[in-house]
């Protein structure tokens, strides 16, 4: 398989800044979504990147370096509501539609 | 119809008997996945279908899990003589093919083996 992997846990202070990293292995690398979790839920689509930089989206930005296989999630004016689960996922194979995911890594927001 | 639809929402079983999962993706998504997940886990990726091409089975734990997509459409996993260990959320998600389409997700299956 491709391993993707992102740390299992963090905690942040309200109105902080923090950054999830995720890294992956680049070949058949096709592109790299974030999802968000809440706890018992579905997830839904954050960000995508194919090309290298970064990506703005409001408090949430994603960035991403083909060559070193990196991706980060950088969260912003953090707020309760952002304690989830932060999933990366790949996209990978020839025809650039296998979507594989990281372990995911769950962020705790303290007052 | 509006999103991705699973069905049932959750399902209790007991060891041994067969259950069938049932996913209706978003009307024209081509791409459909199969992921489960533990409790507190990843998603683990167990079954692809794009098209009209052969499915990606590499993720299926053992061959007491199958699927199948119907029409292109409609799919259902179906996992023989359950065990507990199989007890986990099943999510599926469908897609548009082509880059940078995002998937959407049902709310999944809960199933309990007991």
């Amino acid at each position: 398989g491709q391993n993707i992997d992102q740390p299992t846990e963090m905690t942040a202070t309200e109105g902080a800044i923090v950054q999830i990293n995720c890294t992956y292995q680049t070949s058949g690398f096709n592109g790299l979504f974030w999802y968000q979790q809440h706890a018992g839920e579905a997830p839904t689509f954050l960000s995508y990147n194919v090309l290298d930089g970064l990506e703005e989206k409001g408090r949430f930005s994603s960035f991403l370096s083909r060559s070193k296989g990196y991706s980060y999630l950088l969260l912003k004016e953090l707020q309760m509501k952002d304690s989830a689960s932060y999933l990366c996922a790949a996209l990978m194979g020839d025809a650039g539609n296998m979507l594989t995911f990281g372990g995911g890594t769950r962020l705790m927001v303290k007052p | 119809g509006a999103g991705v639809s699973q069905s049932p929402s959750n399902k209790v079983t007991e060891k041994g008997k067969d259950v069938e999962l049932r996913c209706d993706p978003i009307s024209g998504h081509t791409a459909l996945y199969w992921y489960r997940q533990s409790l507190g886990q990843g998603l683990e990726f167990l079954i692809y279908f794009q098209g009209n091409s052969a499915p990606d089975k590499s993720g299926l734990p053992s061959d007491r899990f199958s699927a199948e997509r119907t029409g292109g459409s409609v799919s259902t996993l179906t996992i023989q003589r359950t065990q507990q260990e199989d007890s986990a959320v099943y999510l599926c998600a469908s897609s548009l093919v082509g880059q940078g389409t995002e998937a959407f997700f049902g709310q999944g299956t809960r199933l309990t083996v007991v």
